[in-house]
């Protein structure tokens, strides 16, 4: 049965401080994207990583892939409260498949 | 860019009735995805297409289920002999696909009750 497990699932976590999401899947993915949801809100794309090694960052947050071991991470550097939301990773390929979803608090 | 158009935003149906929605994508994307999602949970893949054809379509998907991209512009989603349990938010996406960064844009979705 495929998987595709987050963690942690929620997250608190102070201003100022860095924190890494990690995506562990089950099986061989084409691309594996990050998604940030804000509550009530839709899904705003964050990154695509394509190959192993791959590493995107934009302002705070930095995506990376290690296909051998099936790991994606997400890394927040000096976590500020806007970046509070729910963070999901998807792996695609024949099918496509979210993650559990990290609920991330930035406590000022 | 006027983004990806989702119509209605919210539908309420009583069981049994069958509904449609509507998603327009961003005019010069070739790819259009359909996912529902639950309250506090992550998103399910439904089906997508590549222009007008059909690529995928989820496993977990029943048949009361049906999706068309006529034409390869807008899409929409049948779901027929409606059940409690189809109630979510339906939520429609696209992108250019260029091989090597595809980003999918969403658009504000379809809330679906099933009374």
């Amino acid at each position: 049965e495929l998987k595709v497990e987050q963690n942690p699932l929620f997250l608190s976590m102070q201003e100022g401080k860095n924190y890494t999401i990690y995506c562990n899947y089950s099986t061989t993915s084409d691309r594996l994207y990050w998604y940030r949801q804000d509550p009530g809100k839709s899904l705003e794309s964050l990154f695509v990583l394509l190959s192993n090694g791959a590493v995107k960052q934009e302002g705070r947050l930095m995506a990376s892939l290690d296909t051998k071991a099936r790991l994606s991470t997400l890394h927040i550097t000096a976590a500020v409260h806007d970046l509070s939301a729910t963070y999901f990773c998807e792996i695609t390929g024949n099918q496509f498949y979210f993650g559990t979803g990290t609920s991330l608090t930035v406590i000022p | 860019d006027t983004g990806v158009s989702q119509d209605p935003r919210h539908k309420i149906t009583k069981r049994g009735q069958n509904v449609t929605f509507r998603c327009d994508p961003i005019s010069e994307h070739n790819r259009l995805y359909w996912y529902r999602q639950t309250l506090g949970q992550g998103p399910e893949f439904l089906t997508y297409f590549q222009n007008e054809a059909q690529l995928e379509k989820s496993r977990l998907l029943s048949d009361r289920f049906s999706a068309e991209r006529p034409k390869g512009s807008f899409s929409t989603l049948e779901i027929q002999r409606t059940e409690q349990g189809d109630s979510a938010m339906y939520l429609c996406a696209s992108s250019l696909e260029t091989g090597y960064n595809e980003k999918l844009f969403f658009g504000s979705g379809t809330q679906l009750s099933v009374l």
